[in-house]
């Protein structure tokens, strides 16, 4: 079945313009994750949604960035007035909501931000 | 890209040869314990996991071994092939914090013919 979809793929903006990410989860995955992975780097978590819980907003480095989950699916992840230290790729996973869960990765949105 | 290197230790071995990637962590009270293996340009895959109160599990070509005693984790690969090179990055995970997981750095496996 289809797995886990980011869009897009690539993306170059301008310092201090706003971005939005999408992530399309496995169907029937009530849990979506945001990650972000700079160069070099492991991933660093960022948001989690779990089912109509409040989400664990927990990781996000500042409040230039929020996520939604539209009717507990597709989830966007917008940055405000990039920055240039916001260059990373940005890893979406869904996982069902049984405990440990395996949580699937998407490709990735690589953005760079000039 | 070759950038990566700078940054991730780096294991190179023959092909044929086994494998063994380490990873130490710091959360003693981490309920489960994952590797994913990351090729280039693409997110990571899930590889083998290992609840807390386990010391060992196999999987195909693959054990995963959990020493609580000094905190570490490795990974062990049977009969280590070209398409075994990427980067491969442990995760921990507790469940009282929900599902999301800590991630190390990194270790890159570079496979030679």
């Amino acid at each position: 079945g289809a797995g886990v979809s980011q869009s897009p793929s690539n993306k170059v903006t301008e310092k201090g313009k706003d971005v939005e990410l999408r992530c399309d989860p496995i169907s029937g995955h009530t849990a979506l994750y945001w990650y972000r992975q700079s160069l070099g780097q492991g991933l660093e978590f960022l948001i989690y949604f779990q089912g109509n819980s409040a989400p664990d907003k927990s990781g996000l480095p500042s409040d230039r960035f929020s996520a939604e989950r539209t009717g507990g699916s597709v989830s966007t992840l917008t940055i405000q007035r990039t920055q240039q230290e916001d260059s990373a790729v940005y890893l979406c996973a869904s996982s069902s909501n049984r405990v440990g869960e395996t949580q699937y990765f998407g490709p990735g949105t690589r953005l760079l931000v000039l | 890209g070759e950038s990566v290197g700078l940054h991730l230790p780096t294991l190179s071995v023959q092909e044929g040869d086994n494998s063994i990637i380490n990873c130490a962590y710091s959360n003693s009270a981490s309920d489960y314990f994952i590797w994913y293996k990351q090729e280039s340009g693409k997110g990571p895959q899930f590889i083998i996991d290992i609840r807390s109160n386990m010391d060992k599990r196999q999987g195909q070509r693959v054990t995963v071994l959990l020493n609580k005693t000094v905190k570490h984790l490795s990974l062990q690969i049977a009969a280590t092939q070209p398409g075994d090179s990427a980067v491969y990055f442990c995760a921990e995970m507790r469940l009282e914090y929900g599902n999301k997981l800590v991630f190390g750095a990194g270790t890159i496996l570079r496979v030679k013919s």
